[in-house]
């Protein structure tokens, strides 16, 4: 079983679309979680924390349920320039290194 | 600020051949990396670095060593590349945080690596 799985989609939606993606993770000692977003052939880029309260940013929107261990990002009213993959990505707990554990990631495309 | 940036950008080596891959960062992060993303798989650490004189192995660190010589510079070696390693790879800088690691990992653009 991978440590974090998505599925990579694409999940092909129109502009102004609400759009979810889930995650799930393995490690149940993970502290923390976060959605980074990865444009073709681009570096990835932070998109957002999740936080165990769920956190907001704009159109974006996170969720974190530790009981289940899956992490969801939430777009309302996509844009064009929402299409990307978008990477969720777990510390490495109980390692004692600090890396992170990045899934596969989801495909976007939001269509005009 | 230039961030995070790598060079080369793009290469093609044949099989047994030797390169050294840089990595620079401008933000005085104490923390490096260096992943491999391969498609379907995600991102993959290699090697990582909390600090200058000091490296230690990711998951997937053979065929490839390091050095950190300078805080600001981490350089990926394969002594003798196999087309296994073709793939693209990213460096990646962070502060050093407390507690949990809500640290963030700032990326460069990727070296893309062909070996024929």
């Amino acid at each position: 079983r991978k440590e974090v799985e998505q599925d990579p989609g694409p999940f092909n939606v129109p502009e102004g679309a609400t759009v979810a993606f889930n995650c799930t993770y393995s490690n149940s000692a993970s502290q923390s979680f976060f959605w980074y977003r990865q444009d073709c052939r681009k570096e990835p880029k932070l998109l957002m924390s999740v936080y165990s309260s769920g956190n907001e940013d704009g159109r974006f929107t996170a969720q974190l349920n530790r009981a289940s261990q899956y992490i969801s990002l939430l777009i309302r009213d996509s844009k064009l320039s929402d299409s990307a993959t978008y990477l969720c990505v777990v510390n490495k707990a109980g390692t004692g290194r600090r890396a992170l554990t990045f899934g596969s990631g989801t495909r976007l495309q939001v269509q005009p | 600020n230039a961030g995070v940036t790598q060079t080369p950008k793009f290469r093609v080596l044949k099989t047994g051949q030797s390169m050294t891959l840089l990595c620079a960062q401008d933000m005085n992060h104490e923390y490096m990396y260096w992943y491999r993303q391969d498609p379907g798989m995600g991102l993959r650490l290699i090697h990582y670095s909390v600090g200058e004189g000091t490296t230690a192995k990711g998951e997937v660190p053979d065929g490839y060593n390091v050095s950190r010589l300078k805080k600001q510079n981490f350089l990926l070696g394969l002594e003798s590349a196999a087309p296994s390693q073709t793939s693209v790879y990213f460096c990646a800088s962070s502060y050093r945080s407390q507690g949990a690691l809500k640290e963030t990992q700032y990326f460069g653009p990727g070296t893309r690596l062909l070996v024929l």
